[in-house]
C-alpha cells in the first residue's frame, strides 16, 4: 500500500489570504487526485494532478482558485486561493497505487482541515 | 453521468443484527463499484471492491446490474463497526461518491 501525508493537518484562515497544502507519498504513483469534503458532503473530485502535465480540473473548478503543482512522482500541492468562509472545508489528496489482489486503488491521504473565518 | 445515491444518512443496530447499507448508482457504461469506510479519526480507506467478490471483516456486497445497485451487508454486526461508509462508483479514471452513511453499532 501507499502511505500518503498531508501538511498542515489543520489550519485556521482569513478571508482573502491563500493556503498551500502539500501531499507526500512514500512510493512513486502515476496519478494523484485532490478532493474536497464540505462539511456534511460527500468527496467532490477538485482535480487530476500528473507528473509532467497540468492537471485536469472538474466542472466547477478552476487553476486560478485551485492551482496545484506536480513537481515529481512522490509530491504534489495544492493552493486554496483567495479563500472565502465557502471554502472551510476538509481537502483530501489520493494517489491510484497497486493494492492488494494487484487491482490499483486509491489510497487517500488523513486530510487537512480547513477553517475560513 | 456518474451518480451514486446513499438513501441513509443515519443507520443504528444492535450487535449481532445484520446490518444493510444501501447504494444505487446512474451509469451509462460499465461500472466499478467499491465501499469506503472511515473509522473515527482515521482516514478513509478501501474496504471492498465489486470485481473482487470477496468479503472483508464480514462484509460483503454484490452488484446488481439490474437493480443499478451495490449494497453492503454483514450478518452480523459488530461494535466495532461504527464508522462513515461510503458508496463510490469509478466509471473512468475518476471515482464519484455518494454521500456517506453513518453506521452505528449499539451494544
Amino acid at each position: 500500500s501507499a502511505v500518503i501525508s498531508q501538511k498542515p493537518s489543520r489550519d485556521i484562515c482569513q478571508r482573502g489570504t491563500s493556503l498551500t497544502i502539500q501531499c507526500q507519498v512514500d512510493s512513486q504513483v502515476t496519478m494523484m487526485f485532490w478532493y474536497r469534503q464540505q462539511p456534511g458532503q460527500s468527496l467532490t473530485l477538485i482535480a487530476t494532478a500528473n507528473q509532467g502535465s497540468e492537471a485536469t480540473y472538474e466542472s466547477g473548478f478552476v487553476i486560478d482558485k485551485f492551482p496545484i503543482s506536480r513537481p515529481n512522482l512522490t509530491f504534489s500541492t495544492l493552493t486554496v486561493s483567495n479563500m472565502s468562509p465557502e471554502d472551510s472545508s476538509i481537502y483530501l489528496c489520493s494517489v491510484e497505487y497497486l493494492g492488494r489482489g494487484l487491482n490499483y486503488e486509491q489510497y487517500f491521504g488523513p486530510g487537512t482541515r480547513l477553517t475560513v473565518t | 453521468a456518474q451518480r451514486v445515491t446513499q438513501p441513509e444518512k443515519l443507520l443504528s443496530v444492535f450487535k449481532g443484527a445484520p446490518v444493510e447499507l444501501k447504494c444505487n448508482y446512474s451509469y451509462s457504461g460499465s461500472p466499478e463499484l467499491f465501499w469506503y469506510v472511515q473509522y473515527s479519526r482515521q482516514r478513509l480507506q478501501l474496504l471492498l471492491r465489486h470485481i473482487s467478490r470477496e468479503s472483508i471483516k464480514g462484509f460483503t456486497a454484490d452488484l446488481n446490474k439490474g437493480e443499478t445497485s451495490f449494497h453492503l451487508k454483514k450478518p452480523f454486526a459488530q461494535e466495532e463497526d461504527s464508522a462513515m461508509y461510503y458508496c463510490a462508483l469509478g466509471g473512468s479514471e475518476k471515482l464519484v461518491f455518494g454521500k456517506g452513511t453513518k453506521l452505528t453499532v449499539n451494544p
